[in-house]
């Protein structure tokens, strides 16, 4: 059973305009979700994070959205730009110990 | 710098064949993992340790085992490899328990079992 869902494997973008990945869990009791990158041949990197008990949080150019009620997470990327092109996951934690990773979407964002 | 490091990056093996990759960092995390990654499945946890000899199953840990004698090192053997054991697979640190806490991974490890 998947908990964390993220239902775009792939996404292609414009330099310049919004990205948004989006992601979708099953359990409630998940306390804090995190959006990790990973370039190839790399290990993924942690990009930003948020509290349940939030439903926004901001870094630079990146924003996660926390929608509790339709169980619903979105990353938006503004303005893309080329590097950013990469795997995108979503995780998910609760009992402090566990983090549960979604499948993963592929950005890509060409000129 | 601070990082995690994994040996070997690549591994083509045999079935059967017992084998090990080892994990460290260098950051004093109490909290280290192992995590593989396959096409369509993400990154599911296997192992995990809270602090030295205190470890506990993820989520896929049949076939594998872990020990961690030392804070900064966290191998993953392989007793008796299979085919379905072939992926691509990370280790992980972070400072604490708590989802708050940022992982650092590791570069990965491509294993191929024949």
């Amino acid at each position: 059973d998947q908990q964390v869902k993220q239902n775009s494997p792939s996404l292609s973008v414009q330099e310049g305009r919004i990205s948004i990945l989006n992601c979708d869990y099953t359990n409630s009791m998940f306390d804090y979700f995190l959006w990790y990158k990973k370039y190839p041949a790399e290990g993924p990197t942690f990009l930003i994070s948020i509290s349940s008990i939030k439903d926004k949080n901001e870094d630079g150019r990146f924003t996660v959205f926390l929608n509790k009620s339709a169980k619903h997470l979105s990353l938006h990327i503004v303005p893309s730009q080329p590097g950013d092109s990469a795997v995108y996951f979503c995780a998910a934690s609760y009992n402090t110990d566990k983090l549960i990773f979604g499948t993963g979407t592929r950005l890509q964002v060409f000129p | 710098e601070a990082q995690v490091t994994q040996n070997p990056r690549y591994l083509i093996t045999v079935t059967g064949k017992k084998l090990t990759v080892t994990c460290s960092q260098n950051m004093n995390h109490e909290y280290m993992s192992w995590y593989r990654q396959d096409p369509g499945l993400g990154l599911r946890q296997i192992y995990y340790s809270m602090n030295v000899e205190v470890t506990d199953k993820g989520d896929v840990p049949e076939g594998y085992k872990v020990s961690r004698k030392e804070k900064r090192n966290f191998p993953l053997i392989l007793e008796s490899p299979s085919p379905n054991q072939t992926s691509l697979y990370f280790c992980a640190s972070r400072i604490g328990t708590g989802g708050m806490y940022e992982q650092y991974f590791g570069p990965g490890t491509r294993l191929t079992v024949t």
